[in-house]
């Protein structure tokens, strides 16, 4: 059974850039979600994905938008970086509707300078 | 709108000695799991118990033990005998059947001592 990984481990982004983290999801998963996690937080929930299109959103601008593709891995794109989105993103991959099997990844530690 | 709640920011434990991490938590749905979560420096959400908000008994994963209290929105986690490779950041979290996300409370960073 292969596990949620995801891509790159560690970023440093210049304030005003773009960024994407890449998720894949957990076979027989077909629901994606991405968490910030500020240093010394808890994971605040970002947005979730489920048959390609975005299903829930957490209190997050616009410019931080995802996509998630036919195999269920999934993309977070976030335009117009600032300080304060340095944090550890991390993805969860789970089936939808069920309240057991959420599945999380090692996380993209993303920096911006 | 759901919440959890973690009241101990630091707990020390002594190796070999158990430990309870505490949990409250509020929700306005019938049907729910808690988790736990360990989260070591590395950054990865390590999962390890889960409780539905049906189930009668509490729930045990080897050295790993929750204490459900429903009628007291408790979902405490209990460690028994601690190892030093327990020594991490621990965090409780809810979900709800209607959504499909994870509410988490701020965490407590467990030490174990040799």
């Amino acid at each position: 059974e292969t596990g949620v990984t995801q891509s790159p481990t560690h970023l440093i982004k210049t304030r005003g850039q773009q960024v994407t983290l890449r998720c894949s999801s957990q076979s027989g998963h077909n629901t994606v979600s991405w968490y910030q996690q500020a240093l010394g937080q808890g994971p605040q929930f970002i947005f979730q994905y489920y048959r390609e299109e975005e299903n829930g959103r957490g209190n997050f601008p616009p410019r931080f938008s995802g996509l998630q593709f036919p195999n269920y891995s999934s993309e977070l794109n976030v335009n117009a970086l600032e300080l304060d989105d340095s944090a550890l993103y991390l993805c969860a991959s789970s089936v939808r509707g069920a309240l057991y099997g959420y599945t999380f990844g090692s996380g993209t530690r993303l920096t911006v300078v | 709108a759901q919440k959890i709640t973690q009241t101990q920011p630091g707990m020390f434990v002594q190796e070999k000695e158990a430990v309870t991490l505490d949990c409250t938590y509020d929700t306005s749905d019938q049907s729910y799991g808690l988790f736990w979560y360990k989260q070591p420096s590395s950054g990865e959400m390590i999962f390890l118990i889960y409780q539905g908000s049906y189930d009668e008994q509490n729930a045990t994963e080897g050295r790993y033990s929750l204490n459900f209290q429903k009628a007291r929105k408790s979902a405490n986690l209990v460690i028994s005998a601690s190892q030093l490779g327990d020594s991490a950041m621990y965090f409780c979290a809810i979900k709800g059947s209607n959504t499909g996300k994870l509410i988490f409370g701020q965490g407590t960073t467990l030490q174990v001592k040799p």
